[in-house]
């Protein structure tokens, strides 16, 4: 049972574009939300996170959108560079008692930004 | 020095051979993490330790097992290896509002 889904393996953008990468859940127990970006050869990286009582959360050129609603969220680069090519993961945490704390991640999508 | 150091970074093993993977982190975190990534799956939970006490099987623990040492180290072992559990290993550790990963092990289990 897939908690967490990206239902998108791949995304290809232009330079200069959006890259918009979406993220569906399941558990409503997930209150904070995340998103790792991994390079080849290099462990994931933190880039960006929601908790669950906001719908939107800006860090430069990257903003994360909420829907609880509709357990979804999705991450925005504006604009996209050839450096953002990597796999992105999205991640929730689980706040339900004893595995409070942990996160369960996405399949990952993996974006391409071409010059 | 890296917050969280994986060790070996890569390794090609035979099936059936008994392989470690070991972790330490510098980060002072109680909660650690082994991960499986594979092509179209994910990050997929093995096994998470919440402190030295304390061990708990994730989504995918069969045919592993894991060791914790001190709270800066945390091992993996598979105990007979299977060509199936080729893929690449992280190391993780966090509070819950984010991990701090491991660079990584590859495993080939021919």
């Amino acid at each position: 049972d897939q908690q967490v889904k990206q239902n998108s393996p791949s995304l290809s953008v232009q330079e200069g574009r959006i890259s918009i990468l979406n993220c569906d859940y399941t558990n409503s127990m997930f209150d904070y939300f995340l998103w790792y970006k991994k390079y080849p050869a290099e462990g994931p990286t933190f880039l960006i996170s929601i908790s669950s009582i906001k719908d939107k959360n800006e860090d430069g050129r990257f903003t994360v959108f909420l829907n609880k609603s509709a357990k979804h969220l999705s991450l925005h680069i504006v604009p996209s560079q050839p450096g953002d090519s990597a796999v992105y993961f999205c991640a929730a945490r689980d706040a339900g008692g004893t595995s409070y704390g942990k996160l369960t991640f996405g399949q990952g999508t993996i974006l391409t930004v071409h010059p | 020095d890296a917050d969280v150091t994986q060790t070996p970074r890569n390794r090609i093993t035979k099936t059936g051979k008994r392989i470690m993977l070991e972790c330490s982190q510098t980060k002072g975190h109680d909660r650690m993490y082994w991960y499986r990534q594979d092509p179209g799956l994910g990050l997929r939970l093995i096994y998470y330790s919440f402190d030295v006490k304390d061990i708990n099987k994730g989504e995918i623990s069969d045919g592993y097992s894991v060791s914790r040492q001190a709270q800066a180290k945390f091992s993996l072992s598979l105990e007979s290896a299977i060509p199936n559990q080729t893929a690449l290993y992280f190391c993780a550790t966090g509070q819950g509002y984010g991990y701090t990963f491991g660079s990584g092990t590859r495993l080939t289990v021919v």
